[in-house]
């Protein structure tokens, strides 16, 4: 089974900044998805970000952008001018196409922002 | 748009006493559907998935069962409940089909679950 590592269990940034979260993955396939996934204290799972592996271009949603290294099999998320309500626990996720319909996270990354 | 429900928020249980969450999804038909569950400060382990009706695949041995009664419905259930069953349940849907959209899981609220 594919494995999702998020070695960071806690970060933190002032607001305004940008701060970064790693992600990484093992896999033997070429094509497959990633995401990450923000969990706010609500517990409510939201998308943040999603990546195709075909894809070269690194996926951006506003303040959002990955750092998307195949090779590597990184995919680190990138939250600029960080806002109070960044606050939340943030689950990398992968998906293959050729695992039936499952998707792998990882432990979570808890991300304070200080004001 | 589509929709997901999943109740109750918040459940209190003996040990030993039978659990029943119930998860339907609103506005799309075939979903595929998930149970996870969140222990405290750890990630999310799958439970289970579902297909279709009556199609159910287990991730790990445990007393925790699913069943999928209904095209959008999809429950978890214990006959009797262990202490080491409370966490943060959740349940999630993703289009099924070819297209680019079965790749994203979209969550329920949440269940939290404390077995005393």
């Amino acid at each position: 089974a594919q494995t999702v590592t998020q070695s960071q269990p806690e970060m933190s940034v002032q607001e305004a900044e940008t701060v970064t979260l790693s992600c990484t993955y093992d896999t033997s396939e070429s094509d497959y998805y990633l995401f990450w996934y923000k969990q706010p204290p609500s517990r409510q799972m939201i998308l943040v970000i999603r990546q195709e592996a075909y894809k070269q271009q690194n996926a951006t949603e506003n303040r959002f952008s990955v750092n998307f290294q195949k090779a590597a099999k990184s995919f680190s998320l990138k939250i600029s001018d960080s806002q109070l309500g960044d606050a939340a626990m943030y689950f990398c996720a992968y998906r293959s196409p050729n695992t039936g319909n499952q998707f792998y996270f990882g432990t979570g990354t808890s991300l304070t922002v200080i004001p | 748009s589509q929709t997901i429900h999943q109740w109750p928020a918040t459940l209190v249980q003996p040990v030993g006493s039978p659990l029943s969450l119930e998860c339907t999804v609103e506005g799309t038909s075939n979903p595929n559907l998930y149970w996870y569950r969140q222990a405290a400060g750890r990630g999310l382990q799958l439970l289970f998935y579902s297909v279709g009706i009556g199609q159910i695949s287990s991730e790990v041995p445990q007393n925790l069962s699913a069943s999928r009664p209904q095209d959008r419905q999809f429950i978890l259930s214990s006959k009797k409940l262990l202490l080491s069953d409370s966490g943060f349940y959740l349940c999630a849907w993703s289009p099924s089909g070819s297209s680019e959209a079965k790749n994203i899981q979209y969550f329920g609220a949440g269940t939290r679950l404390s077995v005393l």
